[in-house]
């Protein structure tokens, strides 16, 4: 059974680096044709995509947050992980990880997803 | 269009059937995915591809598409279906993933 878990600070200053590693356990990271995937939800409000990665270190980001985000993986580690630079109040949010699987047949879908873990942007 | 537009809310009578949809262009090329996400815990994966239902979601779940309309049916709705419903499926591009705007579902 594939586990994710998040890890980082919950507490970023204004303008600084949000950074948050995934521990996948139960399985290789570097295994079958997964995307290892960030998304967030603000308190009350809904899910948004952050991006992707792929264990070739090929990466998709949402363009709206693109000029800010970076996602890497470390294979080594079983881990991949999220940099969002020049945080503001606006990214105070629950950070997911979670896998995302493709099957011709059935499209892109996320399986398995961290627990979350909450950031909160404050001086 | 990007977006995946859902209806805020619905409720359902207990052991009724409910039906959730999600509208979107991109809906019209891919397939959307179905995801459940009860108060305070993460979200969890209750329909993917044409139709279908990952290992331990109950059978009442079931998916179905039209144009540029996904759907999300719960025949038969149960207390415990009682959460946030969330879609996703690719944008215009195809690279990137956009999620729905969510529904609250009440079970009355």
């Amino acid at each position: 059974q594939v586990q994710l878990q998040e890890s980082g600070p919950g507490l970023v200053k204004p303008s600084q680096t949000l950074s948050l590693t995934c521990t996948v356990s139960g399985g290789s990271i570097s295994s079958g044709s997964y995307y290892w995937s960030w998304i967030r939800q603000p308190a009350g409000k809904g899910l948004e995509w952050i991006g992707r990665i792929y264990t070739s270190g090929s990466t998709n980001y949402n363009p709206s947050l693109k000029s800010r985000v970076t996602i890497s993986v470390d294979t080594s580690k079983n881990q991949f992980s999220l940099k969002l630079s020049s945080v503001t109040a606006a990214d105070t949010a629950v950070y997911y990880c979670a896998r995302e699987d493709y099957d011709i047949l059935t499209g892109y879908y996320f399986d398995y997803w961290g627990q979350g873990t909450l950031v909160t942007v404050s001086s | 269009s990007s977006e995946l537009t859902q209806d805020p809310a619905v409720s359902v009578a207990l052991g009724q059937t409910v039906r959730i949809t999600c509208q979107g262009d991109s809906l019209r090329s891919y397939y959307a995915s179905w995801y459940q996400q009860k108060p305070g815990q993460a979200p969890v994966l209750v329909i993917y591809g044409k139709n279908n239902r990952p290992s331990g979601i109950p059978d009442r779940f079931s998916g179905s598409s039209s144009g540029n309309t996904a759907s999300l049916t719960i025949t038969g709705a149960q207390a415990e279906d009682e959460a946030d419903y969330y879609c996703n499926s690719r944008d215009s591009s195809g690279n990137h993933r956009v999620f729905g705007t969510g529904t609250k579902v009440t079970v009355l």
